[in-house]
């Protein structure tokens, strides 16, 4: 069984277009986030959602949206594409708390191409 | 992140030890872990180690944290070619909650 699955893995759209990347976790965990890996793999945090908080990376765009429907999902919702926004976006989850030790558990990555 | 840095290559000989230093600037982090991310592939936690500590070992990995200096590294005992990937060192900070910041990444190549 995946841990955290994020669909799909590669995406290739349109200038201008609306996309969702899906994530889901089966882990119980309590908080999700997404990360965005630009070309040269530098790893910058976009969202830290909870049950009860969602932490917004002040750098990134208002196009860029996280939506959770429950505990177990977080999926990423990103407006009017543009040609930056091509990179490698990673969903992950970890518990909190005293289990912070456990790190994060990531997702296998969805490769945007905005073209 | 300018807070978290790492070299970017490192290149060793399979069977030889690999060291893969970072640098942090917060003296708040309070857990700092090792990923591994091999090519297409999400990344891996390798192991972490605790503000409190200034050494771990879990099998081939060493990793030591000098805290005065802000200064972590890993160390991988009798390389091997599976071992060739990026490795991201990160941090987490009480006062940041979950979120870890990564350093840029090494990529090791380990050469047969």
């Amino acid at each position: 069984d995946t841990a955290v699955s994020q669909t799909p893995k590669y995406l290739v759209t349109q200038m201008g277009n609306d996309k969702s990347i899906k994530c889901e976790q089966n882990l119980g965990h309590d908080t999700m986030y997404w990360y965005k890996q630009d070309s040269k793999k530098f790893l910058k945090i976009m969202f830290s959602y909870n049950n009860k908080e969602l932490i917004i990376n002040e750098t990134v765009p208002n196009r860029f949206s996280p939506k959770s429907p429950d505990k177990a999902h977080l999926n990423l919702h990103i407006n009017s594409l543009e040609l930056g926004d091509s990179a490698v976006y990673f969903c992950a989850s970890s518990p909190s708390g005293t289990a912070r030790n456990y790190g994060y558990t990531f997702g296998s990555g969805t490769r945007l191409t905005v073209v | 992140g300018e807070d978290v840095e790492q070299s970017l290559f490192l290149s060793v000989r399979e069977g030889d030890s690999s060291v893969i230093n970072c640098t942090y600037t917060d003296s708040s982090s309070t857990y700092l872990y090792w990923y591994k991310q091999e090519p297409g592939a999400g990344l891996q936690l390798l192991t972490y180690i605790f503000s409190n500590m200034d050494m771990k070992q879990d099998q081939r990995l060493t990793v030591l944290l000098n805290k005065k200096d802000k200064h972590l590294s890993l160390r991988i005992a009798d390389t091997q070619t599976g071992d060739s990937a990026i490795y991201f060192c990160a941090e987490s900070r009480d006062n940041a909650g979950n979120m870890l910041t990564f350093g840029g990444g090494t990529r090791l190549m380990v050469k047969p």
